[in-house]
């Protein structure tokens, strides 16, 4: 079972500044079917990026995802106060990372 | 839009089983894979496995084998997830979710409200 890690843990950032997270998978993910979702308290999470590069629909371009085999990476270039969130990736519409929480600074 | 909307809060006794529901709004589900990924409090996120309801395939996390199974109504376009021998680590929201290409593969582009299940005696 391929294990994901995602760093850091919490991200405190202030609006207007570019957030950088990190998906590491124990194994290389296939076909790099990598997925980030984003989750604000209360609501279910909203998938972001899926195919590590592409972005779903409807979500701004200030999102980017990048990686391929083992190391992936979610971007957010100018972070907007609805930006302030939990963010987790997911290989192969299976298991999880534990997440990533960016807080405002 | 589809929305997939769940059935409401449980309260459930340890050792008992609980039947979650998830059914599409104004739609069927057609060929897409559905999934189930659970939250306990405060905690990250967790798939639990998931079912084609056209071809009635299912699988499952190897934490959950054995304990829960994920069924398929095509008749009322609905689906279910049981988990039994429930103990109070269970307690978690319970959110049914739909694979975005089709499969699972892909992502989930579409999300239930969720269904909190709380265990307790």
């Amino acid at each position: 079972e391929i294990v994901l890690t995602q760093s850091p843990g919490t991200l405190s950032l202030s609006p207007g500044e570019r957030a950088t997270l990190s998906c590491r998978a124990s194994q290389s993910v296939s076909s790099n079917y990598l997925a980030w979702y984003q989750q604000k308290p209360g609501q279910a999470p909203r998938l972001l990026i899926h195919g590590a590069s592409s972005r779903a629909t409807g979500i701004p371009d200030r999102f980017s995802g990048t990686g391929s085999g083992t190391d992936f990476t979610l971007t957010i270039s100018r972070l907007e106060p609805e930006d302030f969130a939990v963010y987790y990736c997911q290989q192969y519409g299976s298991s999880f990372g534990p997440g990533t929480k960016v807080e405002i600074k | 839009q589809v929305q997939l909307v769940q059935s409401g809060t449980e309260v459930k006794k340890p050792g008992s089983s609980v039947k979650v529901s998830c059914k599409p709004s104004g739609g069927t589900f057609s060929s897409y894979t559905i999934c189930w990924v659970r939250q306990a409090p405060g905690q990250g996120l967790e798939w639990m496995g998931g079912i084609n309801p056209i071809f009635d395939t299912a699988d499952y996390a190897q934490k959950f084998q054995g304990r829960v199974t994920i069924t398929a109504d095509k008749s009322t376009s609905t689906v279910y997830m049981e988990l039994s021998s429930l103990r109070s680590e269970d307690t978690a929201v319970y959110y049914c979710a739909r694979g975005m290409s089709g499969d699972r593969r892909d992502g989930f582009d579409i999300w239930g409200q969720g269904t909190m299940v709380t265990v307790s005696s």
